[in-house]
């Protein structure tokens, strides 16, 4: 079956270390995007892309990198200069130039200890 | 992206219509009115989106105002896996530099 995995699902980080959430699709999707969401809020937009090779930044970008090497992947990494990095990362892809809404992954919840 | 204003709760009774209203009354007559809910812990699901016309799928019904400036989001028959947060998002069609903006949503209670 199509769609997006992420993983881990729960990640744990020991402060000052970089880390890396995986976010693969199967879907053929051209675009993909990085949220992040914390407790009783919505999603902040981090980072996306919507070719391969190129991306952009979001409202939070601060404090993450990203890469598009290939179609189906979209890894996140976590920077040890993102001050508050504990929360719940949520992985989408769509297919641009089209009215259809995103597909989103099970998301990944990274806590810092 | 227009803004939009929800509920922050409703409650429901289980096998009852649950109505979800949104705001969107600066709307633009390009961007399309989207519904996702996310039940918690898991990732946001598209239930459906529409321009000007209402619209139904096998999960929901959309009604949009003849204005635009606001819509209502229709689970006839509401069970109690319908509770989740609906988000109502508007934004223009998928082009270059579009993207979804999630406000905090309405949360839906469906008791039984």
């Amino acid at each position: 079956d199509g769609g997006i995995t992420q993983s881990p699902k729960y990640l744990f980080r020991k402060e000052g270390q970089n880390v890396t959430l995986s976010c693969e699709q199967n879907l053929n999707h051209d675009a993909m995007y990085w949220y992040r969401q914390d407790p009783g809020q919505g999603l902040r937009l981090i980072y996306y892309s919507q070719i391969v090779n190129d991306f952009q930044k979001g409202d939070i970008a601060e404090g993450y990198s990203v890469s598009r090497e290939k179609k189906e992947s979209f890894p996140l990494t976590v920077t040890s200069a993102q001050k508050n990095p504990t929360a719940f990362y949520l992985c989408a892809s769509s297919i641009v130039g089209q009215t259809y809404g995103y597909t989103f992954g099970s998301g990944t919840r990274l806590t810092v200890v | 992206d227009a803004k939009t204003t929800q509920p922050p709760s409703m409650d429901c009774a289980e096998g009852r219509a649950a109505n979800l209203p949104c705001n969107h009354s600066t709307i633009s007559g390009n961007e399309y009115v989207y519904w996702y809910r996310q039940i918690h812990s898991q990732g946001p699901q598209y239930i459906i989106h529409g321009l000007k016309n209402n619209e139904t799928n096998e999960m929901a019904s959309l009604i949009i105002t003849e204005d635009r400036k606001s819509s209502t989001l229709i689970l006839p028959h509401a069970t109690l896996r319908d509770t989740a947060v609906y988000y109502c998002i508007v934004r223009v069609a998928e082009t270059s530099g579009s993207r979804l903006t999630f406000g905090e949503g309405t949360q839906l209670t469906v008791n039984p």
